[in-house]
Order: C-alpha cells, then structure tokens, then sequence
C-alpha cells in the first residue's frame, strides 16, 4: 500500500539549534516531494520540492531537504530555527503516474527561548 | 493574486442541515480537490476533479458531492451534515497532476 510517513507527532527545539524532520514513503518508483507548513489557522504553504535532480533542494524561509533514494525519504533540515517556525509540517508524495496527492500525518513543531 | 479562495471561514449547522462550502481559483488550475483535516489524521482527501465537467471520489467521500461546471469553481456540498463531519475543510489547486498544491484558508466547520 502507499503511504507517508511522518514518524515525529510532535517535535521541541529551542530557538537557534538545528532542525530535522523525517519523512519516508513508499512507493513502487520515485514520486514527486513536497514539504508544507501550516501556522495556527492557515492554510498550508509550499516550503520545497523535488521532481529529479540534485536531491538536496533548499526551499523558502531557509529550509532544505535532501531525498535519499535508498531509504526512500525526503527529510527536511533547518540550520538555526527561529520562533517564527513554530507550525505544522506536512510531507505530501505525488506518485508519477495517476492523481493522487498523498500527505503525512504531520509533525508539530514548538521553539522554545 | 487571490488563489484559492474558500468561503465562509466559519460555520455552524445542526445536525440534518445541509450546506455547500464555496471554493474558487484565480489561476486557470485544471486540478482541484477537498480535504478535511483532523487532529492525528492529517489531510484527508474528499473529492477532486481534474478539469470541468470531471470528478472523482478520494479516500473519504460519503455523505459529501461535489461538481466541476467550470474551471474556477468547485463547491462541496454536505447533504445531511453529522456531528463526525466536524472539521477544517481545505480545497486546493494545482495545474496539473504533479505541480504543487495551492491551498485556501479552510473552512471550520462544526455540526451540532
């Protein structure tokens, strides 16, 4: 079956420490990779995405995530988090062929001073 | 540029009433679908279309329809709301099956 996978409900990083977020999938073939976020009471926003290529791709808002073909995840980095960061963050798979868009259950991320 | 825009942001209904929530894009996507999200749960697709004229159902379909007469609109339609369709509605867009999603602001809606 297909799926996405966010193994993180719920993530605490303090402001300037290093951030990461998994996401795995599977999938018969390489789809195509995104990243959200979602602040309190929006709608969700593209941070990045990855359709071939150099498989580190660097997104809005200084964020970057590198797929990994082997392990068949896509994770999302941040050097140095800021408070502004604090949201919901949802990995989303399109796989090639058909028109499903697929999305994890999220990860919520607070910032603490 | 507006996007994607859903109205209304807010709504209350008793359980048995029936409602259509509006969803509209600017941007000439073929594709459009409706999601509801829940707590634990993600998004959860409802319908999508793939241009006028063409719908389908996604992962949780009953108790909701949808139609695609043109390409800017694609209204959801609740026919006899139930306290378990108590959630945030997201419709969005994209150009086509693989292109990034456009998302509007949700409607929270709650059944009573």
């Amino acid at each position: 079956a297909q799926s996405v996978t966010q193994p993180d409900i719920h993530i605490t990083v303090s402001e300037g420490a290093s951030l990461e977020l998994r996401c795995n999938y599977s999938y018969g073939a390489t789809p195509y990779l995104f990243w959200y976020v979602q602040s309190p009471g929006q709608g969700l926003q593209l941070l990045l995405k990855y359709f071939s290529g150099d498989t580190l791709v660097q997104g809005i808002k200084g964020f970057e995530a590198e797929f990994k073909r082997s392990q068949s995840s896509f994770n999302l980095r941040k050097p140095s988090v800021h408070w502004s960061d604090a949201a919901e963050y949802f990995c989303a798979v399109a796989p090639n062929t058909g028109n499903q868009f697929y999305f994890g259950t999220g990860t919520s991320l607070t910032v603490i001073p | 540029n507006a996007g994607v825009t859903q109205t209304p942001k807010f709504q209350v209904l008793k359980t048995g009433q029936s409602m259509t929530l509006q969803c509209a894009q600017d941007m000439n996507h073929e594709y459009m679908s409706w999601y509801r999200q829940d707590p634990g749960m993600g998004l959860r697709l409802i319908h999508y279309s793939v241009g006028a004229g063409i719908t389908d159902q996604g992962e949780v379909p009953n108790g909701y329809n949808v139609s695609r007469s043109t390409t800017e609109d694609f209204p959801l339609r609740l026919l006899s709301a139930a306290p378990s369709q108590t959630s945030v509605y997201f419709c969005a867009s994209r150009l086509r099956g693989h292109q990034p999603q456009h998302f509007g602001d949700g409607t929270r809606l709650s059944i009573l």
